[in-house]
């Protein structure tokens, strides 16, 4: 009865190669969101999606696109891999500007 | 250019006593600030908000106090408790489409038993 669940868990590849992330909630939430945390542990917003909708975008590479087929899910696709790619990547979903219910990330490692 | 700041990036406290970690924020148009918890390997815990419209927020150990002029925000956790050590991000969200959130980089508490 996982809340905001992410697979997979780790994902190490080599660069330039495509993955995907996937994510979903079982919260009847209208709004999800892609998060990164780099090396610095500092927590970035991507992406926010609301009811299938992009609403945020933040100055992301377009080799990250993010794909909504429903609103309980909010998957993250990336192209040609970079070593900066690294980090760990928090998928979140939320009713309200005041919580935010966040899955337990995927660690991608780019060799 | 961090809107959202956490100065502190660690911070010791014997159980039982007061632990306060503190947040700056830059921006006067945020609507809610938040407080979150997080463990190693797991994603980051809601624990409290407080309205840009109020001043104090009180949940059982845990209160957060806003000081709107000073643009300053802490959290209070008393008595501290070892369970409470982890990795703790204030944050700043406006009520706008898509709810953007902003995440100071996080203090870490050690609380000694």
């Amino acid at each position: 009865d996982t809340a905001v669940s992410q697979t997979p868990k780790y994902l190490v590849t080599q660069m330039g190669n495509d993955k995907s992330i996937k994510c979903e909630q079982n919260l009847g939430h209208d709004t999800m969101y892609w998060y990164k945390q780099d090396s610095k542990k500092f927590l970035k917003i991507m992406f926010s999606y609301n009811n299938k909708e992009l609403i945020i975008n933040e100055t992301v590479p377009n080799r990250f696109s993010p794909k909504s087929p429903d609103k309980a899910h909010l998957n993250l696709h990336i192209n040609s891999l970079e070593l900066g790619d690294s980090a760990v990547y928090f998928c979140a979903s939320s009713q309200s500007a005041n919580e935010q219910f966040f899955g337990p990330g995927t660690r991608l490692t780019v060799l | 250019d961090q809107q959202v700041k956490q100065n502190s990036p660690s911070l010791s406290v014997q159980e039982g006593r007061i632990s306060i970690l503190n947040c700056d924020y830059t921006n006067s148009m945020f609507d809610y600030f938040l407080w979150y918890k997080k463990y190693p390997a797991e994603g980051p815990t809601f624990l409290i908000s407080i309205s840009s419209i109020k001043d104090k927020n009180e949940d059982g150990r845990f209160t957060v106090f806003l000081n709107k002029s000073a643009k300053h925000l802490s959290l209070h956790i008393v008595p501290s408790q070892p369970g409470d050590s982890a990795v703790y991000f204030c944050a700043a969200s406006a009520d706008t489409g898509g709810f953007k959130t902003i995440f100071g980089a996080g203090t870490r508490l050690f609380v000694k038993a």
